[in-house]
């Protein structure tokens, strides 16, 4: 039962290279959600997947890109990294007792 | 946009003593709350979650809500070395047929033997 599912654990990018984050859940959970995490921040809402087929913007969306590729998968991608996009990222995904993190991704950018 | 305050901390209390977290919001819409526990370098973890006003019991844990005054808390009892964390505060309200959850930026536990 592995739940939510992210990679990679760590990255490091250069300013200006892209990636993706890849976020699977096993559960059959209709929502998704990706979080961002800064020390004093707390964790704040980049963008969220309501179902399959349907993705909107949280508080913090610019810079990334979501994809919602299919009911198990919602990934995160940055286009052209900045250093301000230094952080632990989070995926979760719901059902309505509650929401499951996934391991987090800690990514620099230098 | 939907705050959630928290009180950052730190909590310190004696192992076997009563810690009180709490949490205050500001939109009388939500419905949903929840508490999430996260050791450093973790992921969130869920504790509880409360629906309506009152209290919910959780072995050591025990939640209260008060929608009137807009306030969650959570009570562990019993408080443990190793309930040493960072209590993160959660409600739930809908926009637009999704749910949308918002955290608080946490509340930093210490428990010393």
């Amino acid at each position: 039962n592995a739940g939510v599912t992210q990679t990679p654990k760590f990255q490091v990018l250069k300013t200006g290279q892209s990636m993706t984050l890849q976020c699977a859940q096993d559960m059959n959970h209709n929502s998704m959600y990706w979080y961002r995490q800064d020390p004093g921040m707390g964790l704040r809402l980049i963008y969220y997947s309501a179902s399959e087929g349907t993705t909107d913007k949280g508080e913090v969306p610019n810079g990334y890109n979501v994809s919602r590729l299919n009911k198990r998968e919602f990934s995160l991608r940055l286009e052209s990294a900045a250093p301000s996009q230094t952080s632990v990222y989070f995926c979760a995904s719901s059902a309505d007792s509650g929401y499951t993190f996934g391991s987090g991704t800690r990514l620099t950018v230098v | 946009q939907k705050e959630v305050e928290q009180n950052s901390g730190p909590l310190s209390v004696p192992e076997g003593a009563i810690a009180s977290l709490n949490c205050t919001y500001s939109d009388r819409v939500s419905q949903s709350f929840f508490w999430y526990r996260q050791y450093s370098g973790k992921s969130p973890e869920l504790i509880m979650s409360i629906y309506s006003n009152g209290d919910k019991e959780d072995g050591r844990f025990t939640a209260q809500l008060n929608k009137a005054s807009q306030y969650v808390s959570l009570l562990i009892r019993d408080s443990q070395p190793s309930d040493s964390a960072t209590y993160l505060c959660a409600l739930v309200h809908a926009s637009g047929g999704s749910y949308i959850p918002t955290f608080g930026r946490g509340t930093s536990l210490i428990v010393h033997p």
